[in-house]
């Protein structure tokens, strides 16, 4: 199975400040037909996931543009700028390029 | 306005079987992927398994042994079956839209398997 390894597990950020989140697969995430299954989602505190970014950096309808996601291979990253309190919350990666699909262990990202 | 929600017991004894349904509105499951994820208490979320749009299933190899994903067109339903239930498998379960990722979600179904 891939696996994929989020860092850090806790991020404290403060309000209007930025944030980082890595996510790292055990092999490349390309799948046969060019495109790579890389995907970010956010679960608010008591609330379902909720999609992010799909196939590494395509922003999910009505996901603001402070939220950008970048990477290739088996690197990838989630950038937050100008952090809001319905921002925090844990945060997670999904690669759907190899069966079974798996998901990072989290980002939670909590205030200063 | 696309909907997902689950249904199901809430309380499963060990060894017995977990059958949960996803209802959906705003898209047909004929048109859509559908799958499951779950969510242990306070921990991170796995991919269960899904039913394409064609009808066929794909599973979680460290699950298949035990599950089944099947459908009813006509009431646009879901089904996930577990057999053999641990208390591992205590949880949240989620049925999920799959369109550019799984882009829709049902509100989960807490299941707690103790007797």
């Amino acid at each position: 199975d891939v696996v994929m390894t989020q860092t850090p597990v806790s991020l404290p950020v403060s309000l209007g400040g930025q944030a980082s989140i890595s996510c790292r697969s055990s092999q490349s995430l390309v799948h046969s037909n060019g495109n790579t299954y890389l995907h970010w989602y956010l679960q608010k505190p008591g609330q379902s996931p909720q999609l992010l970014i799909y196939r590494v950096s395509n922003r999910f309808s009505g996901v603001p543009d402070r939220f950008s996601g970048s990477g290739s291979g088996t690197d990838f990253t989630l950038k937050i700028s100008r952090v809001e309190p319905e921002d925090l919350g844990d945060y997670y990666c999904l690669q759907s390029t190899h069966f079974p699909w798996t998901f990072g262990g989290g980002t939670k990202l909590e205030l200063k | 306005q696309v909907r997902l929600k689950e249904s199901g017991p809430r309380l499963v004894q060990p060894s017995q079987t977990l059958s949960v349904t996803c209802t959906v509105s705003g898209f047909s499951v004929t048109s859509y992927h559908v799958s499951w994820v779950r969510q242990p208490p306070g921990k991170g979320l796995e991919w269960v398994g899904a039913i394409w749009k064609g009808g066929s299933t794909d599973y979680n190899s460290a699950l298949k042994s035990r599950l089944s994903i099947s459908r009813d067109t006509s009431k646009n339903q879901v089904f996930l079956k577990m057999n053999s239930l641990q208390t591992d498998d205590t949880g949240t379960y989620y049925c999920a839209k799959l369109g550019s990722s799984f882009d829709y979600w049902g509100q989960g179904v807490m299941v707690t398997v103790s007797s």
